[in-house]
């Protein structure tokens, strides 16, 4: 059966530390988008992709950056982890614009 | 305020219940509709797609989407304590910039109790 994953599911870093999270996804989907859920804020669009090489600005974008260079795998990277940064990670894909997103199960990220 | 409202509960009910879970939207442009399930560590789990008004069945699931008020509900019939969950509503428009991206409400919590 077709999937996404993330990893790691859970991690532990410092604050100013560059971390990677990554995202695969065999369903062969062209749109891939990755999320940050907070209590009181719900789902939030960081970055998103199109296709490969594309990448777009979700509403909460600062600190974070993606790229895509295949079809497969959308890795999120925060270049100087905060604090603020601290949340529950998910990516997304879909087949298509009017489509429905098919999510991983998250990765759960602690910035101390 | 927020472009899709969503009732956060939390929502208990005993098992067997008729649950009714909504969302209200300002905008007028969405016209594609689902609604997620969420357990406690998981991610979101699709349960219903629909892309018109009216309703759409699936098993103990009803989705049923009002555009004339911009209004959309999901009905859960003989609940069953595995429904406990959050249940998200979210929405897209066709076209422009925001073609592809989801309008998600902030989750609704249900427990159902044996």
């Amino acid at each position: 059966d077709a999937e996404i994953t993330q990893s790691p599911r859970h991690k532990i870093t410092e604050t100013g530390r560059q971390v990677t999270l990554a995202c695969h996804q065999t369903w062969n989907h062209n749109n891939m988008f990755w999320y940050r859920q907070d209590l009181g804020h719900g789902l939030r669009l960081i970055h998103y992709s199109y296709g490969v090489h594309d990448t777009n600005k979700g509403e909460v974008s600062d600190g974070y950056s993606v790229s895509r260079s295949n079809t497969e795998d959308l890795p999120l990277t925060l270049e100087s982890a905060a604090s603020s940064q601290t949340s529950v990670y998910f990516c997304a894909s879909s087949g298509g614009r009017d489509q429905p997103q098919h999510f991983g199960d998250g990765t759960r990220l602690s910035i101390l | 305020q927020k472009e899709v409202e969503q009732d956060p509960g939390p929502l208990s009910v005993p098992e067997g219940a008729i649950v009714s879970l909504n969302c209200t939207y300002s905008n007028s442009a969405f016209q594609y509709f689902m609604w997620y399930r969420q357990y406690s560590r998981k991610g979101p789990e699709l349960l219903m797609y629909t892309y018109s008004s009216g309703n759409k069945e699936d098993g103990r699931f009803t989705a049923q989407v009002d555009k004339s008020s911009k209004y959309i509900s999901l009905f859960i019939r003989d609940s069953q304590p595995s429904d406990s969950a959050t249940y998200l509503c979210a929405m897209g428009r066709p076209g422009g910039t925001s073609y592809g991206k989801l309008t998600f409400g902030q989750g609704t919590i249900l427990t159902v109790h044996p």
